[in-house]
């Protein structure tokens, strides 16, 4: 398996335009992640889904973030508007029902000007 | 409040040298302990886990150890090696059924050099 594809791997934008962020969960898992890292506060989960349904969104930060997972093997992070301070590098990770490791990718390192 | 700590926050150790890192958790209910290694650039990856009932675990020259009663854990590097620069994170589970519910702590950034 290719493990969790994320794409870009780097996104460069001006504030005040959309962002999407996307990801390939492993095939088979059951849940999947976004997380977002920071220097300064680490890695925080925005939100998690099981079996393409959003469980916990309370930690995405504003209403101008969304996520939607259409499919088990999908799933899109949008920022709308993008500010500076969306600058961070968002994780994607995914993992099976019976199985508590979480597979992470390789991450999009976003860069809001 | 949920809360992991974690010290260094970053060292630099020459290489064939052994290191230790630090975790204290105030987690509850816990449920597990990780040790994931980030390399710059990349995504954490798994590198031990540990329960409730486990003292320590091995995984090559990577050894943790858990306190379950002072809520502390450590990971020792044996005879560290120039790609184990990277940061090493902690990250405790919270609640019996909810390992998707991941307690993160700040990292520590270490630096083997030649």
């Amino acid at each position: 398996d290719a493990g969790v594809i994320q794409s870009p791997r780097h996104e460069v934008t001006e504030m005040g335009q959309e962002v999407t962020l996307r990801c390939k969960p492993i095939s088979g898992h059951d849940y999947l992640f976004w997380y977002r890292q920071t220097m300064m506060r680490g890695l925080e989960l925005l939100i998690y889904f099981n079996n393409n349904v959003p469980i916990d969104d309370s930690g995405m930060p504003e209403d101008r973030f969304s996520a939607k997972m259409p499919n088990a093997s999908f799933s899109t992070l949008k920022i709308q508007p993008s500010e500076p301070r969306d600058s961070a590098v968002y994780f994607c990770a995914s993992k099976r029902l019976d199985d508590g490791e979480q597979f992470f990718g390789p991450g999009t390192r976003l860069t809001v000007l | 409040k949920n809360q992991v700590e974690q010290s260094p926050q970053s060292l630099i150790i020459l290489e064939g040298k052994n290191c230790t890192l630090q975790c204290n958790y105030t987690v509850s209910p816990f449920s597990n302990l990780r040790w994931y290694k980030q390399d710059t650039g990349r995504g954490p990856v798994s590198l031990t886990i540990m329960t409730f009932s486990e003292n320590t675990k091995s995984n090559g020259r990577y050894t943790a150890t858990l306190d379950a009663d002072t809520k502390q854990s450590s990971l020792h590097i044996t005879a560290s090696q120039l790609s184990d620069s990277a940061s090493y994170i902690c990250v405790v589970s919270v609640g019996v059924d909810s390992s998707y519910k991941l307690i993160f702590g700040s990292g520590t950034r270490l630096l083997v050099r030649p």
